[in-house]
């Protein structure tokens, strides 16, 4: 089975830096995504780790350690924006089958 | 534009009614998906399909069916046998792209019972 943990909720100052982690548990591990959900709207998609290190796309970047079974998602120049909900996701080895979500991490951004 | 429609945004079910659930895409993707989601909590799935006229049981089919007689097309109904049934439902579709493929997920229907 695959199991993932992550914070539930997260508060942070507009500026600020913010680190949201997830640590997951699987039979066998094939990457770990990031996506962001806005109250009331669909999870869209942020990011993908396949190997160890740190991937970056604009103030968003995301890091993953296999050894640790631990990744997390950061948040750089947080904007009010931001504050939504992010989930860790764990994807199969079969591009068909669903991916496992974790029970996400709702970000508060305050001034 | 590709993407992911669900229709209605909101949707009202009387005790006892059966309600469908419509999802359509045009991303050519073999595999979807239909997920619930309840105030404050993460993704449960309900049921998948990897390929037209095949269909799987997620983690809380009970009271739910689905058909898959188009690729493009994955509905779900919502039975009277399902007890709890408000909550948001999401729809996604996969490509076959592994295991990094992105999973792209409509706008969503909100289930409210009178």
């Amino acid at each position: 089975g695959q199991s993932l943990e992550q914070p539930s909720e997260v508060t942070a100052v507009e500026g600020a830096i913010v680190q949201i982690n997830c640590t997951y548990q699987t039979s066998g591990f094939y990457g770990l995504s990031w996506y962001q959900q806005h109250d009331g709207g669909a999870p869209t998609f942020l990011s993908y780790n396949g190997l160890d290190g740190l991937e970056e796309t604009g103030r968003f970047s995301s890091f993953l350690s296999r050894s640790d079974s631990y990744g997390y998602l950061l948040l750089q120049e947080l904007q009010m924006k931001d504050s939504a909900s992010y989930f860790c996701a764990v994807p199969s080895p079969s591009g068909n089958t669903p991916l496992v979500f974790g029970k996400g991490t709702r970000l508060s951004v305050i001034a | 534009d590709g993407g992911i429609t669900q229709s209605p945004k909101y949707l009202f079910r009387k005790e006892g009614q059966n309600v469908t659930l419509s999802c359509e895409q045009n991303l050519n993707h073999d595999a979807m998906y239909w997920y619930r989601q309840d105030p404050g909590q993460g993704l449960r799935l309900i049921y998948y399909s990897q390929i037209v006229n095949d269909f799987q049981k997620g983690d809380i089919a009970e009271g739910y069916s689905v058909s898959r007689e188009k690729k493009e097309s994955f509905p779900l109904t919502v039975t009277s046998a399902q007890k709890n049934p408000t909550a948001f439902y999401l729809c996604a579709s996969r490509g076959p792209r592994a295991p990094q493929e992105t999973q792209y997920f409509g706008p969503g229907t909100r289930l409210l019972v009178l």
